[in-house]
Order: structure tokens, then sequence, then C-alpha cells
């Protein structure tokens, strides 16, 4: 899993509910990436950051928020306007937005109580 | 409209043979191919890139192929071994694109 952490493994949500997933790098990389999987479905993309303090939405934003205050950590806040958050969530960073290959950490699976 | 399809959800093969895994793209123009190796429960891990320049790659036991006029890239682990078993995602970047594409992956398991 490189340099990359998330944490908690697991997390529970209550309805109506903010819940914030941690991801920190100390790989020096600029960018980072959160993603979504969920079973027969490929890897989707929620947000993207490029740089410190500037982020953009991906493929499946809405329901999350992202902040990007420092350049090692890129949390993810899913809120309770998504409707169906279970899922598995990676965490990514690669050096540039350009740099190919992305570095994943070992995911949070979040379920709903 | 645009897809990634990887052959198959599940592939078994005995120890020692070759496992070809398929990716096929519709609506793409592919700067790159990615492939990525996941264990259940863990994040993908980086195994290879191939340029749509590129013919083939290869690492050891696993060798990448590109065919950009068939819109399909080839993944072969020769000599597979039961430690071989996992899902593998191929992954493409498209010219201009800011991310990533990723296919649903192929679960390979290898039968000692």
């Amino acid at each position: 899993d490189g340099g990359i952490t998330q944490s908690p493994k697991y997390l529970f949500r209550k309805e109506g509910q903010n819940v914030t997933l941690s991801c920190e790098q100390n790989l020096n990389h600029d960018a980072m990436y959160w993603y979504r999987q969920d079973p027969g479905q490929g890897l989707r993309l929620i947000y993207y950051s490029q740089i410190v303090n500037d982020f953009q939405k991906g493929d499946i934003a809405e329901g999350y928020s992202v902040s990007r205050e420092k350049k090692e950590s890129f949390p993810l806040t899913v809120t309770s306007a998504q409707k169906n958050p279970t899922a598995f969530y990676l965490c990514a960073s690669s050096m540039t937005q350009d740099q190919e290959t992305q570095y994943f950490g070992p995911g949070t699976r979040l379920l709903v109580l | 409209s645009q897809k990634i399809e990887q052959n198959s959800e599940a592939l078994n093969i005995q120890e020692g043979k070759t496992a070809t895994l398929t990716c096929n793209y519709t609506n793409y123009s592919p700067a790159y191919l990615q492939w990525y190796r996941q264990d259940p429960g863990r994040g993908p891990v980086f195994l290879l890139l191939i340029r749509e320049n590129e013919k083939e790659k290869r690492k050891e036991r696993l060798k990448v192929t590109f065919d950009t006029t068939l819109k399909q890239s080839l993944f072969h682990i020769t000599a597979s071994q039961p430690a071989d078993s996992a899902t593998y995602l191929c992954a493409l970047h498209e010219t201009g694109a800011n991310n990533l594409f990723f296919g649903t992956g192929t679960r390979l398991t290898v039968i000692p």
C-alpha cells in the first residue's frame, strides 16, 4: 500500500449522519484521488486534487465533499445527501496529475446501520 | 457510450499454465493503459504500463500487449502460481483527461 494510509478500516454510518474518511500520504505527491468501488463495477472517481487548496469533482461527486489544506492529507466526507454510501472507498496519489502510476491506500469499507 | 470491458468476471487455470486476461475498450483514445492487481479487501497495486505506441511490455513473468486497432490489451502471466490469484484491473488514461478509467476486473484463481 505504499506510503498511503487510510482510516478507519471499517466505518459505520447512521441515517442522516456525515462521516469523514481519512487519507494521508508521505510520498510527497502533488495529486490525490478518491474512488468508490462497488461489487461488479470498476473504480469510480469521486474527487481529485492536483495541488493544495484545489480540487475538482469526478464522475460521482454528489453527496461527497473534500478538502486539501495540506499536501499530505485529503479527507473525504460522506454527507447525509449520499443516499447509497455503502461501498469500499479507496484513496490514491500520484507524483503529479500527469504522472501515470497511482499508489493506493488500503481502503475504508463504509457500512450503513 | 464509453466502456472498458474485461473478458470475464472470473478465470480459473491450473498452476504452471499461462493466464491470459483481456481488456477491451470502446470510444476512448488512450494515451496509455495500465494493469493493477487487487487482493480482497486491499487497494490496487500497479503492475505494468504500456503506451499507445508500444506493442508489448514485459516484467518478469508478466507480459502486456496493446493493439489500438483492435482496441484491446492482453495481460499474460506465464508459469502461473497460486500466489497469482487475485483480481486484475485494467485502467486507461485518455489524452487530455485528468484521471484513469478502470475496468471491472477479472478475478483469477490459480489451482494447485
